[in-house]
């Protein structure tokens, strides 16, 4: 059974940091590219990034939104995946959630972990 | 990348048909046929419903059905079921990925 798990959520000043992690299970993880979906509160979905496999150089893509502040690395010996969040704005308050990637597909998600940004 | 368009909400009857439309521009909709739908319970994650405008996972009922037209994808859901309740996005591969803004399905 796939099992994708979302972590390191929580409370942010603006300007700060924070870095998520997805575990995933139950398949060939380094076979799959991996991405990262947000949902703010009450509202829809947006693609912030994925990274691919390394068999396709393990090269990401991101959103405008997060270019250039958010970096998608992944770690394949553990199962991981990983969201670099830097210079957060209120604005990426948000629920992440942690998909595989398939051929333009969204297969499997995770839970979601929820990052607010507030002084 | 603006957000596709998707009706706020449309409701029918159990056992009914409804179908909730997702207009895009060629650039996104139009321009591939890689349209996925998904399927979103309050508090939950969301769930692949369709994919490649037409395509169902295993697992996932023959009642839902995918199509295209030009630049507006539809899905369907026929038999309306208690469960099929939820919010609807669609999402299409645009050199990157844009999302609807979701449609909430009411049954009746």
């Amino acid at each position: 059974e796939v099992q994708l798990v979302e972590s390191g959520g929580g409370l942010v000043q603006p300007g700060r940091s924070l870095r998520l992690s997805c575990t995933a299970s139950g398949f060939t993880f380094g076979d799959y590219a991996m991405s990262w979906v947000r949902q703010a509160p009450g509202k829809g979905l947006e693609w912030v990034g994925f990274i691919r496999s390394k068999a396709y150089g393990g090269t990401t893509e991101y959103a405008a939104s997060v270019k250039g502040r958010f970096t998608i690395s992944r770690d394949d010996s553990k199962s991981i995946a990983y969201l670099q969040m830097n210079s957060l704005k209120t604005e990426d308050t948000a629920v992440y959630y942690c998909t595989s990637h398939g051929d333009y597909v969204f297969d499997y998600w995770g839970q979601g972990t929820l990052v607010t940004v507030s002084s | 990348q603006s957000a596709l368009t998707q009706p706020r909400s449309v409701s029918g009857s159990p056992g009914q048909s409804v179908t909730i439309s997702c207009t895009g521009t060629s650039s996104d909709v139009g321009g591939y046929n890689y349209v996925s739908w998904y399927q979103q319970h309050p508090g939950k994650a969301p769930k692949l419903m369709i994919y490649d405008v037409s395509k169902r996972p295993s697992g996932v009922p023959d009642r839902f059905s995918g199509s295209k037209s030009g630049n507006t994808a539809s899905l369907t859901i026929s038999g309306l079921q208690a469960e099929d309740e939820a919010d609807y996005y669609c999402c299409s591969y645009a050199g990157s990925y844009v999302f609807g803004t979701g449609t909430k399905v009411t049954v009746l």
